[in-house]
Formats: C-alpha cells, sequence, structure tokens
C-alpha cells in the first residue's frame, strides 16, 4: 500500500524557516516524480513545487519562487521542503502527493494518484 | 499563468441525481485536465485524469470529457460518500487548480 506522511509542520514567525518532509513507502520512490501542494484555511488548492525523479529538475510557483526549496533523498524514500522567509500567506496544510505516472526527468505529468494526509503551517506572530 | 473557472461553486443535489461540474481554461489546453475529490481531513483523491481517462478503483459512476478549453465532471447517479468539494486541474503549464466545487446534500 502507498503511504505518504508528511511531518514538520508548526507555528513559525513571519520571515522564519521550517523544513517539512515527507515519508514514503509502498512504492519505487526513485521511479516517481513529487510535488506538493497546499490548502490555506478556508480555500482551495495550489500547487507549490514539483521535483523529478532524480532530483534533478525542481519547478516553484511564482508564490513561492526563490524562497522554498524542495528536494529528495532517495536513499531515504523521503521528500523535503525547505520554506524559507515565511510569509503570513504561506499559513496552510502542506501535501506532499506522488505523481501518477514513473517518468524520468523534466516530463512527469503534473497528475497526483496518492496524496498524504497533510501537516500545518502556521505564519503568525 | 493558466487559470481554471469551476461552476458551479456550489451545488445542492440529492442521492440518485446526476450531477455536472464544469471547469473552464483561459487558453486552450488539448486534454491535459484531471479532476479530484476532496472530503474534509482526508487526502484528496484522483478521479479522472486527462479529461476523461478514469483512475483505476474509481466507480464507473464517475466520467470526464472535454478537450481546448472546456471540461466537465459528471456523476451519473450520486452517492452518499459523494458529498464532497471536485476540484479540476490543468497540467498544460505549470499545474493550477480550480476553486472547486462543493457538492452539498439537498
Amino acid at each position: 500500500e502507498v503511504q505518504l506522511l508528511e511531518s514538520g509542520g508548526g507555528l513559525v514567525q513571519p520571515g522564519g524557516s521550517l523544513r517539512l518532509s515527507c515519508a514514503a513507502s509502498g512504492f519505487t520512490f526513485s521511479k516517481y516524480a513529487m510535488t506538493w501542494v497546499r490548502q490555506a484555511p478556508g480555500k482551495g488548492l495550489e500547487w507549490v513545487s514539483k521535483i523529478s525523479d532524480s532530483g534533478g529538475y525542481t519547478e516553484y510557483a511564482d508564490s513561492v519562487k526563490g524562497r522554498f526549496t524542495i528536494s529528495r533523498d532517495n536513499t531515504k524514500n523521503t521528500l523535503h521542503l525547505q520554506m524559507d522567509s515565511l510569509r503570513a500567506e504561506d499559513t496552510a496544510l502542506y501535501y506532499c502527493a506522488k505523481h501518477l505516472t514513473s517518468t524520468s526527468g523534466a516530463g512527469s505529468p503534473t497528475q497526483f494518484d496518492c496524496w498524504g494526509q497533510g501537516t500545518l503551517v502556521t505564519v503568525s506572530s | 499563468d493558466i487559470q481554471m473557472t469551476q461552476s458551479p461553486s456550489s451545488l445542492s443535489a440529492s442521492v440518485g441525481d446526476r450531477v455536472t461540474i464544469t471547469c473552464r481554461a483561459s487558453q486552450t489546453i488539448d486534454i491535459f485536465v484531471n479532476w479530484y475529490q476532496h472530503k474534509p481531513g482526508k487526502a484528496p483523491n484522483l478521479l479522472i485524469y486527462d479529461a476523461s481517462n478514469l483512475q483505476s478503483g474509481v466507480p464507473s459512476r464517475f466520467s470526464g470529457s472535454g478537450s481546448g478549453t472546456d471540461f466537465t465532471l459528471t456523476i451519473s447517479s450520486l452517492q452518499p460518500e459523494d458529498f464532497a468539494t471536485y476540484y479540476c486541474q490543468q497540467r498544460y503549464g505549470f499545474a493550477t487548480f480550480g476553486q472547486g466545487t462543493r457538492l452539498d446534500i439537498k
């Protein structure tokens, strides 16, 4: 059974940093691109960042570019999101998601067949 | 960015009803639209990918259609477990989601 378990969320002051992690199991992690999606309170889903299977290709939403860094450790089946210079508008439930197909490189279609339960990030003074 | 506009934003229906949710893209995006179901406190669930492909394990009462800029998700006969929020998502450019359609029990 595919499982994704996020961790690392919490309360942080504006301008602060957090590092989210997503532990994956039940599939060959190194063969799939991964993505972070967030949902602000009372709002819809927002795609945040994507990383290719090897980690060599990344993409970011304009709203987080230059502040967030996605990475992965294929030896530990773990996905990360380093979040710096946090703002109040980054407050959200952050989900990690597995891409549907095992496509190598930059071209993995952004469609997600398995999601974690999410980890809550609150940015407030 | 490609904008995805869903309608309606909310909908009340009864068990057994046929329901259609639409999504319009701000530019042509071929067939690159996915649909998700999201229940409170749960992870989102992929229903349809690339406009009309039913994801494995999803009941056949769910179907999708469309290409270019206009897309639809149809539930042929609502079941109690279908009351949730539904999102479309395009993958032609950087992924963007529609604002969601909340489906409530009438």
